[in-house]
């Protein structure tokens, strides 16, 4: 079994598009992330989500907007999708949100927008 | 905030030879994950990082955390195909709920 899933895992659409991105962990983790992978590779966080309360928000445009229905599932919405949001993301968990502890990755969305 | 240099940016090296990648920090560190993510794949964890001085062995990898806990590095050892990948540090740097990771050092390895 995976340990965390994310689907769809392409994703190729136009601009100005919604879209939206699961995940789901089967860990017991109560922590969840997203990532956002640029083409150069860099690995940025985006959100953080503690037992479904909302941690971090790194500054992250509001056209995306996370949810977190239980503390097992992480969603990510995309409104209004631009050139510039093109990348892979990535959804994470660890066991609490604590410095020290292991991330585990999901195998990533490449959003592609066109 | 926190930031996490990492360097070089690239090494192609030839099967057989040592590669390192560097991890740097003007603050010091909390503690250094390191990530291992394949051509195609997701960051897979390798190992943690938290004491002073601390060397951490995975058979031809080498891990070291810094006297002054604000670098670290990767060594590996007479490289082979199957460590091809971009390896990130990665540091909560005092922040829960955050790792920030470095940029990443791309390994291509030349059979």
């Amino acid at each position: 079994d995976t340990a965390v899933s994310q689907t769809p895992k392409y994703l190729v659409t136009q601009m100005g598009n919604d879209k939206s991105i699961k995940c789901e962990q089967n860990l017991g983790h109560d922590t969840m992330y997203w990532y956002k992978q640029d083409s150069k590779k860099f690995l940025k966080i985006m959100f953080s989500y503690n037992n479904k309360e909302l941690i971090i928000n790194e500054t992250v445009p509001n056209r995306f907007s996370p949810k977190s229905p239980d503390k097992a599932h992480l969603n990510l919405h995309i409104n209004s999708l631009e050139l510039g949001d093109s990348a892979v993301y990535f959804c994470a968990s660890s066991q609490g949100g604590g410095v020290t502890d292991t991330q585990y990755f999901g195998p990533g969305t490449r959003l592609t927008v066109l | 905030g926190q930031q996490v240099m990492q360097i070089p940016q690239y090494q192609h090296v030839q099967e057989g030879e040592d590669f390192t990648t560097y991890c740097n920090s003007s603050t010091t560190l909390s503690n250094i994950q390191w990530y291992k993510q394949r051509p195609g794949g997701h960051p897979v964890f390798l190992i943690q990082l938290v004491k002073s001085g601390e060397v951490k062995k995975q058979k031809r990898l080498t891990f070291q955390f810094g006297e002054a806990k604000k670098n670290s590095s990767l060594h590996i050892t007479a490289t082979q195909t199957t460590d091809v990948g971009t390896y990130f540090c990665g540091s909560g740097g005092g922040s829960n709920y955050k790792l920030t990771f470095g940029k990443g050092t791309l390994l291509t390895v030349n059979p």
